[in-house]
């Protein structure tokens, strides 16, 4: 039963590349998210998704972009990488949003730009 | 300013002894606190939930206690053991809106 699984798991950038974040659940759950996780900052959401073929921006959404072509999956991608950018990041999903069911969080992505 | 405040932002206590960790809020509408463990180079695993109508839940050694009126929640860890070194985060959910406290990092020493 793997829950959420995130990849990659490391990674280092140079400033202006670009890469992708994949995000899996095997738990059928409809909502998706994700976060970064800075330094003596609670976590901040990036975008989120209520469903397959949707995306809403969060709080800090410039930057990055999403895609849920598939329930299971969420990717995030960054065009064109900043130092800002540099962080943990983490992917949660969730079976409904206005429940009491806990978010289930991956184990992030820790990404460095150089 | 954060709507979800937690303090200490550590602490370091002995095997064995008790400590509590707090979170205030200003996030409204109320719907939910929960709390969640963070082990390092982990993602957040949730320890317990407390609705308006909730003053306490025990989950194990975790004790949550929650009031509503001043906006205020604890964390109690009873007879700490090492695994329980980690982050503790507060979130507060108004509606379908997360907020996410800081949190506390806590180090329990042999």
């Amino acid at each position: 039963n793997a829950g959420v699984t995130q990849t990659p798991k490391f990674r280092v950038l140079k400033t202006g590349q670009s890469m992708t974040l994949l995000c899996a659940q095997d738990m059928n759950h409809e909502y998706m998210y994700w976060y970064r996780q800075d330094p003596g900052m609670g976590l901040r959401l990036i975008h989120y998704s209520v469903g397959e073929g949707t995306t809403a921006k969060g709080e800090v959404p410039d930057g990055y972009n999403v895609s849920r072509l598939k329930k299971q999956n969420f990717l995030l991608g960054l065009e064109s990488a900043a130092p800002s950018q540099t962080s943990v990041y983490f992917c949660a999903s969730r079976r409904q949003v206005r429940s009491n069911q806990p978010q289930h969080f991956g184990d992030g992505t820790r990404l460095s730009i150089l | 300013k954060n709507q979800v405040e937690q303090s200490p932002q550590s602490l370091i206590i002995l095997e064995g002894k008790n400590c509590t960790l707090q979170c205030n809020y200003t996030v409204s509408p109320f719907s939910n606190l929960r709390w969640y463990k963070q082990d390092t180079g982990r993602g957040p695993v949730s320890l317990t939930i407390m609705t308006f109508s909730e003053n306490t839940k025990s989950n194990g050694r975790y004790t949550a206690t929650l009031d509503a009126d001043t906006k205020q929640s604890s964390l109690h860890i009873t007879a700490s053991q090492l695994s329980d070194s980690a982050s503790y985060i507060c979130v507060v959910s108004a509606g379908g809106d997360m907020r996410f406290g800081a949190g506390t990092r806590l180090t329990v020493k042999p």
